[in-house]
């Protein structure tokens, strides 16, 4: 199957400070990338949609511009969480679509911010 | 915004048992999946159902859909202590862009 790599897979940053998570699509062109959210013991909540050469699409309540998406090539997609603060802690997911075989995930990153 | 809802939240068993968890989900689907999470990590696609489809089988997986109640159901039989995870179904949003999670289920087995 399709694979979609995602880095770093566990991150430490100190309040203030930004980070960022890049998502790439390894075998397979991906017009089409996602970025989801997810709290402990929580589903995942999709945060924004990315197409690429185009500005993502948030979804209600996800702030732009403390979430930077970027998606510049068919392969790689980035998140910048701005300023993190404490509450940004969490475990994002990225996932890349494949138009002939679906949605694919990465591994996950684990955000901790102290 | 979350497509639907599972139950049981949490369901712990004995090795052996069945395990069964159900979805409701509530826009019109093509399709519904399932998925596995193991915790913290990543996503395990586990199988798929189409609309026009009632029950599939893989392996020791039995996924029932019933569109008329929007609602779905995932056995897994003769479960294992490595079947402990948790377990989360998923449609496509109504953009008909992204996979939406229902909260999920969250699976233990005992040996």
């Amino acid at each position: 199957g399709a694979v979609v790599s995602q880095h770093p897979s566990w991150v430490i940053c100190k309040s203030g400070t930004s980070v960022k998570i890049e998502c790439r699509s390894l075998d397979f062109q991906a017009t089409t990338m996602f970025w989801y959210r997810q709290f402990p013991k929580q589903s995942l909540m999709l945060m924004a949609t990315s197409n690429e050469g185009s500005k993502a699409t948030y979804e209600q309540g996800v702030e732009k511009d403390k979430f930077l998406i970027n998606h510049a090539s068919l392969t790689l997609s980035t998140l910048t969480v701005t300023s993190a603060h404490p509450e940004d802690s969490s475990f994002y997911i990225c996932s890349a679509r494949d138009p002939a075989l679906g949605q694919y995930f990465g591994a996950g990153t684990r955000l901790s911010v102290l | 915004s979350q497509q639907g809802e599972e139950d049981p939240q949490a369901l712990s068993i004995q090795e052996g048992e069945n395990a069964t968890m159900n979805c409701s989900y509530k826009t019109s689907i093509n399709n519904l999946q399932w998925y596995r999470q193991n915790s913290g990590r990543g996503l395990v696609h586990l199988i798929l159902i189409r609309s026009n489809e009632r029950e599939k089988h893989s392996g020791r997986l039995r996924v029932t859909l019933d569109t008329s109640k929007k609602s779905s159901s995932l056995l897994i039989t003769a479960s294992r202590a490595a079947d402990t995870a948790s377990y989360f179904c998923a449609t496509i949003n109504q953009a008909g862009t992204a996979l939406i999670f229902g909260k999920g289920t969250t699976l233990s087995v005992s040996s």
